[in-house]
């Protein structure tokens, strides 16, 4: 079946521009997970969702960062006022119960959007 | 929080020897340490897992060990071949919380 997929591949915008970041999971997937990833590094948890619920935003970088997923599918990572320091890889991730978990273990990433503030 | 460590941070391996990566976790609630594969330009791809009621898992010339007193895990890849040739990252989970933290990744070329 599909992947997670994401939108759009490449993001390109101004210094205190606001951007949009769309994740798409894979579906039937309860649990749902953004990470940014500077090149050459692992990925870094942002936050994450199971169904609508965002059970953990510990991981986003200030008050300018912040997600959604109204329906408990599709989600989108906003940020405000982009600064430079925002440019990176932005990944998403999603994962589905096994073995009796409640939620989700194994995560299957999606392509990324690759952020660049100018 | 938990901190993963990784190394070797680059690995260069003849076609055919074994690589071996190490990873070590602060954390000693973990329970779940993934690996995945990153191609260049690619997604990370979970290669193989393990969860801490196991001490090895085997999946053809692939093979992670888990030593939970150590608080150390390390995938091994036999019979090295160029297509192995990446970057892998372990990371480290607490499997109800589900928030993966990952090492800063390994860089594998396999020379033919």
């Amino acid at each position: 079946g599909a992947g997670v997929s994401q939108s759009p591949r490449y993001k390109v915008t101004k210094r205190g521009q606001d951007v949009a970041l769309r994740c798409d999971p894979i579906s039937g997937h309860v649990s749902l997970y953004w990470y940014r990833q500077a090149l050459g590094q692992g990925p870094e948890f942002l936050t994450y969702f199971n169904y609508e619920a965002q059970q953990d935003k510990s991981g986003l970088p200030n008050d300018r960062f912040s997600a959604e997923r109204p329906e408990g599918s599709i989600s989108t990572l906003t940020i405000q006022r982009t600064e430079q320091r925002d440019s990176a890889m932005y990944r998403c991730a999603s994962s589905s119960p096994s073995g009796g978990a409640r939620f989700g273990d194994t995560q299957y990433f999606g392509p990324g959007t690759r952020l660049t503030v100018l | 929080g938990e901190n993963v460590e990784q190394h070797p941070s680059t690995l260069s391996v003849q076609e055919g020897d074994s690589a071996v990566i190490k990873c070590t976790y602060s954390d000693s609630a973990s329970n779940y340490f993934p690996w995945y594969k990153q191609e260049l330009g690619k997604r990370p791809q979970l290669i193989i897992d393990i969860r801490s009621n196991v001490g090895e898992k085997k999946d053809q010339r692939i093979a992670v060990t888990l030593n939970k007193t150590a608080k150390h895990f390390s995938l091994h890849i036999t019979e090295t071949q160029p297509e192995d040739s990446a970057v892998y990252f372990c990371a480290a989970s607490k499997e109800n919380f589900n928030k993966f933290y990952f090492g800063s990744g390994t860089k594998l070329n396999v020379k033919p």
